[in-house]
C-alpha cells in the first residue's frame, strides 16, 4: 500500500460546482499534511496546510480525520481557473514529505 | 522574501552525457533542501535531502548523486545519464524543523535521447 493515496481523477466538473477530493494516508505517525496545486508543466504550489482538524481560505476547505487516516480539499464555486492537479503530501519523519500521485480537476465552462 | 533559482529549465541530453542541475535559495539561511523528481503522469519522487552544509540523505539508490557546497546551493548530478532519467526534476526548501513547508523551484524538464 502507498503511504499516500489519491483517486486520480479526472475529476470533470461544471462552473459553480462544489467538488471534494480526498487523500488517504498509512502512516499514522504523520503530523501535518499539505494540499498543493500544480499546473500542467509546472511546479507545485502551496495551496492549504493541515495540521489539526482543518483549515479553510475563501473557497478551499481541508479537512483532516485522524482517526480515518485520510484529508480531503472541498472546493466551493469552482472556477475555470481551479482546473489543475491537487497533490497532497504528509510529512514522514522530520524533515521528508511523501507526496500522493495527485488528482485532476477539469471545470468545465 | 525568499526566492528559489533552479536552471537550466530544459535540458536534452544525450545516453551516457553528465549531468548537473543547480538550485539556490536566496533570502533565507540554513534551509532545508531537496531534490525531487516526477516522471510523466507520476507524482513527485524524493531523490535527495539536505538540513545543512555536506549532509546529504539519499532517498533512492540510482544514477544520480546530490552535493551541498554551499549553505544555500543544491546541485543533483551523474556521470552518465540513462534513459529513465528523463523527468521532471524540482529543487524545494523549507526551513525549521517541525512544520517545515516546502517551497518549489520552477524544474527542469530533463529529456535523455
Amino acid at each position: 500500500r502507498k503511504e499516500v493515496e489519491q483517486d486520480p481523477g479526472p475529476f470533470n466538473v461544471p462552473e459553480g460546482a462544489t467538488v471534494a477530493f480526498n487523500c488517504t494516508y498509512s502512516n499514522s505517525a504523520s503530523q501535518s499534511f499539505f494540499w498543493y496545486r500544480q499546473d500542467c508543466r509546472k511546479e507545485p504550489k502551496l495551496l492549504m496546510s493541515v495540521y489539526s482538524s482543518g483549515n479553510e481560505d475563501g473557497r478551499f476547505t481541508a479537512q483532516l480525520n485522524r482517526a480515518s487516516q485520510y484529508i480531503s480539499l472541498l472546493i466551493r464555486d469552482s472556477k475555470l481557473s481551479d482546473s489543475a492537479t491537487y497533490l497532497c503530501a504528509g510529512t514522514s519523519g522530520t524533515y521528508k514529505y511523501i507526496f500522493g500521485t495527485g488528482t485532476r480537476l477539469k471545470v468545465l465552462a | 522574501s525568499q526566492t528559489i533559482h533552479q536552471w537550466p529549465a530544459t535540458l536534452v541530453q544525450p545516453v551516457g552525457s553528465p549531468l548537473s542541475l543547480e538550485c539556490t535559495v536566496e533570502g533565507t539561511s540554513n534551509p532545508n533542501l531537496y531534490w525531487y523528481r516526477q516522471a510523466a503522469g507520476r507524482g513527485l519522487q524524493l531523490l535527495f535531502y539536505s538540513v545543512g552544509i555536506g549532509q546529504i540523505s539519499s532517498e533512492v539508490p540510482q544514477n544520480l548523486s546530490a552535493s551541498r557546497p554551499q549553505d544555500r546551493q543544491f546541485i543533483l548530478s551523474s556521470k552518465k545519464l540513462l534513459l529513465s532519467d528523463s523527468g521532471f526534476y524540482l529543487c524545494a526548501w523549507s526551513v525549521g524543523v517541525a512544520i517545515n513547508i516546502q517551497y518549489f523551484g520552477a524544474g527542469t524538464r530533463l529529456s535523455v535521447l
